[in-house]
């Protein structure tokens, strides 16, 4: 595809589920990245991976909070138990990680909601 | 902690006018900014970028960065309707290659017809 893909497009839980988010970047693009949005407030960067390894984990918000990546591409982000304050908008975005210069390219973000 | 200031309106411009956004970061080693634009319910576009002091044009847009004042602006000519959108500003959160990027609260820009 042309842009990065995110799925679920929206996803409703119950307070204490896990939940799984995907995120498949710009091919050829080594750099990817999970940000949330929560209603009326800003960007929060969670974390980044380099090819498979994820040198930036610092904005996790918990320990319920992990995501992988294989193959150097696909992502996933996974919240373990989760709270009515995990409901966001998860987005994911990819650049080609040259370094001086980190284009980000967001993908359509999953809509968590958690009841 | 890298901070981004913006302000966040809104600014209400005439069509036809330029509009103008601005936005201040703290970090002084700062080297690379970003703008996007965030249409309600939508996810974030990136409209321009700029790493040297300076003006960068891309059409409409041009991004103007001022390193002495830790100031980037953007300024958005002859504005549509189409516009009318929340713009934010993003710095890395590390002066590396790729890292995350730390963004404004945004400016919320309304274009009136």
């Amino acid at each position: 595809g042309a842009g990065v893909s995110q799925s679920p497009s929206n996803k409703v839980t119950e307070k204490g589920k896990d939940v799984e988010l995907r995120c498949d970047p710009i091919s050829g693009h080594t750099a990817l990245y999970w940000y949330r949005q929560s209603l009326g407030q800003g960007l929060e960067f969670l974390i980044y991976f380099q090819g498979n390894s994820a040198p930036d984990k610092s904005g996790l918000p918990s320990d319920r909070f992990s995501a992988e990546r294989t193959g150097g591409s696909v992502s996933t982000l996974t919240i373990q138990r989760t709270q009515q304050e995990d409901s966001a908008v998860y987005l994911c975005a990819s650049s080609l990680a040259v370094t001086g210069m980190n284009e980000q390219f967001f993908g359509p973000g999953t809509r968590l909601t958690v009841l | 902690q890298k901070e981004v200031e913006q302000n966040s309106g809104p600014l209400s411009v005439p069509e036809g006018a330029i509009a103008s956004l601005n936005c201040t970061y703290s970090d002084r080693g700062s080297q690379s900014f970003f703008w996007y634009r965030q249409y309600s319910g939508k996810s974030p576009e990136l409209i321009m970028s700029i790493y040297s002091n300076g003006d960068k044009e891309d059409g409409r847009f041009t991004a103007q960065l001022n390193k002495a004042s830790q100031y980037v602006s953007l300024l958005i000519r002859d504005s549509q309707p189409s516009d009318s959108a929340t713009y934010l500003c993003a710095v890395p959160i590390s002066g590396g290659g790729a890292d995350g990027l730390t963004f404004g609260k945004g400016t919320h820009l309304i274009i009136q017809p």
